[in-house]
């Protein structure tokens, strides 16, 4: 069945390291995202991809570093300069273009804790 | 400025009563997509339920609907017969059909409904 996973589903990182999150799709979609979750604060968009090779910074992007070097991967990397990344992240993807209609397709998860 | 509302951080139900959740949104887009999605406590999202800005009709999905009032810019949830799985985080979104952020969904900070027995 067709799908995106996330792992690990629980991670956690020592101050000043870096920590990637993986994101992998076989649903064919050309969109992926990455949204970061706090209590409180609803879904807030870190990156996003429309196509393989390039991306767009979100509302959020300070301190994270994204790659999409192929379609199905869109790997998230938390760096030491994000300064509070304990949060739950989110991965999404969609098909790409104007249809308003197309809905995300989400992962299940990582929950990030700073030790 | 905000572009999804949800004013209700919480609400209680009893058991096979309606709920309304409500939504309202910002935009000055006239093609638009609205969407509700439930997150268990598992943080799984789940699809429920979608309204395009020019759907004449609410949408219905079984014992979901979306009671959409566009000169109001609300698209609240209903939930008929709410069920003790029902309880979970709901979220509403948007998607806007032109811009240079093509394709994102704009979320709510979400409302947190729990159905007690």
């Amino acid at each position: 069945d067709g799908g995106i996973t996330q792992s690990p589903k629980y991670l956690f990182r020592k101050e000043g390291q870096n920590v990637t999150l993986s994101c992998e799709q076989n649903l064919n979609h050309d969109a992926m995202y990455w949204y970061r979750q706090d209590p409180g604060q609803g879904l807030r968009l870190i990156y996003y991809s429309q196509i393989v090779n390039d991306f767009q910074k979100g509302d959020i992007a300070e301190g994270y570093s994204v790659s999409r070097e192929k379609k199905e991967s869109f790997p998230l990397t938390v760096t030491s300069a994000q300064k509070n990344p304990t949060a739950f992240y989110l991965c999404a993807s969609s098909k790409a273009g104007s249809v308003l209609n197309y809905g995300y397709t989400f992962g299940s998860g990582t929950r990030l804790t700073v030790v | 400025a905000q572009k999804i509302t949800q004013t209700q951080p919480g609400m209680f139900v009893q058991e096979k009563e309606a709920v309304t959740l409500d939504c309202t949104y910002d935009t000055s887009d006239p093609s638009y997509g609205l969407f509700w999605y439930k997150q268990p406590s598992s943080g799984e999202m789940i699809f429920l339920i979608y309204q395009g800005s020019y759907d004449q009709q609410n949408a219905t999905e079984g014992r979901y609907s979306l009671n959409f009032q566009k000169a109001r810019k609300s698209a609240n949830l209903v939930i008929s017969a709410s069920q003790l799985g029902d309880s979970a985080m709901y979220f509403c979104a948007m998607r806007e059909y032109r811009g240079s952020t093509l394709g994102r969904l704009y979320f709510g900070r979400g409302t947190q409904l729990t159905v007690w027995p």
